[in-house]
């Protein structure tokens, strides 16, 4: 079984730029989480999904991030403009609806904004 | 969801039982103890969770005082490919799924 993939693994991208990353869950999981960690940080949670709804988007740091499932299927994280802080590895998770809350992470996007 | 506190760093040698730690002293009723550890730069991995009881799987035990205000993750015969971040996480089993990570523990495996 294929486990949460994401794509890019890397993004460069410059000030001011528009960059989206795509989170594509473990087939059959209705909740799809995303979390990202800037340099030195924890990792911190952003938003939740239960397939296309967002359930929780505490996390979120400011309206230049929009993230959306259509379908309940992939996920993308749109970030427009993208500042210098937001450089940080962006990870996503996916759990199944009923389980104890498992959650399955990709390998991240590595995205530097110069 | 409850506050965790793990040591920074520990070293463990290599085909002995790695013990880490984790203080969560203002757990509730309903929050289990989840571990997960992140392999150099890789997506955190699940390792194993529990509520009040002991668990073991085939990655590690995890054991849970009675009053369930700290835990201990064991890995039984530490490898050099163990050495991780290790993060203690406390939440509430509900489809919330929100994840607080710590700081972890840097655990180094040593031949």
């Amino acid at each position: 079984e294929a486990g949460v993939t994401q794509f890019p693994s890397h993004s460069v991208i410059e000030k001011g730029q528009t960059v989206t990353l795509r989170c594509d869950p473990i087939s059959g999981h209705d909740n799809l989480y995303w979390y990202r960690r800037v340099m030195g940080k924890e990792i911190k949670f952003l938003l939740h999904f239960v397939k296309e709804s967002k359930q929780d988007e505490s996390g979120m740091p400011n309206n230049r991030f929009l993230a959306e499932r259509t379908g309940g299927t992939y996920s993308t994280l749109k970030v427009q403009p993208a500042e210098l802080e937001d450089s940080g590895v962006y990870f996503c998770a996916s759990s199944q609806l009923d389980t104890t809350g498992e959650q399955y992470f990709g390998p991240g996007t590595r995205l530097t904004v110069t | 969801d409850a506050k965790t506190t793990q040591p920074t760093s520990m070293d463990c040698a290599e085909g002995r039982a790695a013990n880490l730690p984790c203080n969560h002293s203002t757990i509730s009723g309903n929050e289990y103890v989840y571990w997960y550890r992140q392999i150099h730069s890789q997506g955190p991995q699940y390792i194993i969770h529990g509520l009040k009881n002991n668990e073991t799987n085939e990655m590690a035990s995890l054991i849970i005082t009675e009053d369930r205000k700290s835990s201990t993750l064991i890995l039984p015969h530490a490898t050099l490919r163990d050495t991780a971040v290790y993060y203690c996480i406390v939440r509430g089993n509900t489809n919330a799924g929100k994840s607080t990570f710590g700081d972890g523990t840097t655990l180094t495996v040593k031949p």
